[in-house]
């Protein structure tokens, strides 16, 4: 089992519609990163977050530290949302903050 | 500011020859890290410089994959003989050293995109 888990593995939605994209993973951690891939693009740091909640736009990460979980919500999705949608972990303390990640969420929305 | 860059964006090569690729990551970012995806899987953690040491090379699949970075500066990666199962796409991030914080942002490159055929 991966230390990182991503749900769900895609997700289509419609133009408009609210997504929510879970992440839950099963080691000690001091940030969680929430990332983004377009098709063809490179990688790029959406949030990183050890507590609480941040919101950028209509992009708003939340994580509960107690229950090992995290969520990336979107609102009023549009089809540019479009792309990968990457959850990974880092733990300076220990680990020299390398990232060990889920498997990411391919999400298209439609028009 | 330059972001972190790769070369090549793609390379072609067949079982047994060598490839190196090349990362230049953020002017002043003291970490640079190396990541693999490999098709159908979630990208890992390959190696981890802090300026021209290796901090952790735990994610080194093997003899065949040689990591370098001369001065501190840019970083390659060198693959040597090459194998099918290298195929995949190899990141490079950098990020500062924010000695006062225990987590900090990496930035990643687009990626070289290796074919072993």
């Amino acid at each position: 089992k991966n230390e990182v888990e991503q749900s769900p593995q895609n997700l289509t939605a419609q133009e408009g519609e609210f997504i929510t994209i879970n992440c839950s993973y099963s080691v000690g951690i001091s940030a969680l990163h929430w990332l983004q891939q377009h098709p063809g693009g490179g990688i790029v740091s959406l949030f990183m977050l050890s507590s609480g909640k941040k919101k950028h736009g209509r992009l708003i990460a939340t994580i509960n530290i107690q229950e090992k979980h995290s969520s990336l919500h979107i609102t009023a999705s549009h089809p540019r949302d479009s792309a990968v949608y990457i959850c990974a972990v880092s733990n300076g303390m220990e680990y020299g903050n390398k990232l060990v990640f889920g498997a990411g969420t391919i999400l298209r929305v439609k028009s | 500011e330059a972001g972190v860059t790769q070369f090549p964006s793609h390379s072609v090569i067949e079982k047994g020859q060598t490839v190196t690729l090349r990362c230049d990551p953020i002017s002043g970012h003291d970490n640079l890290y190396w990541y693999r995806r490999v098709m159908g899987k979630e990208i890992k953690f390959l190696l981890h410089f802090v300026k021209e040491s290796k901090q952790d090379e735990s994610g080194m699949p093997n003899n065949r994959f040689l990591a370098e970075r001369t001065g501190g500066t840019y970083s390659t990666l060198k693959v040597q003989p090459a194998e099918l199962e290298d195929s995949g796409v190899y990141f490079c991030a950098s990020s500062q050293d924010l000695k006062h914080l225990s987590y900090n942002e990496q930035f990643f490159g687009p990626g070289t995109r290796l074919t072993v055929l």
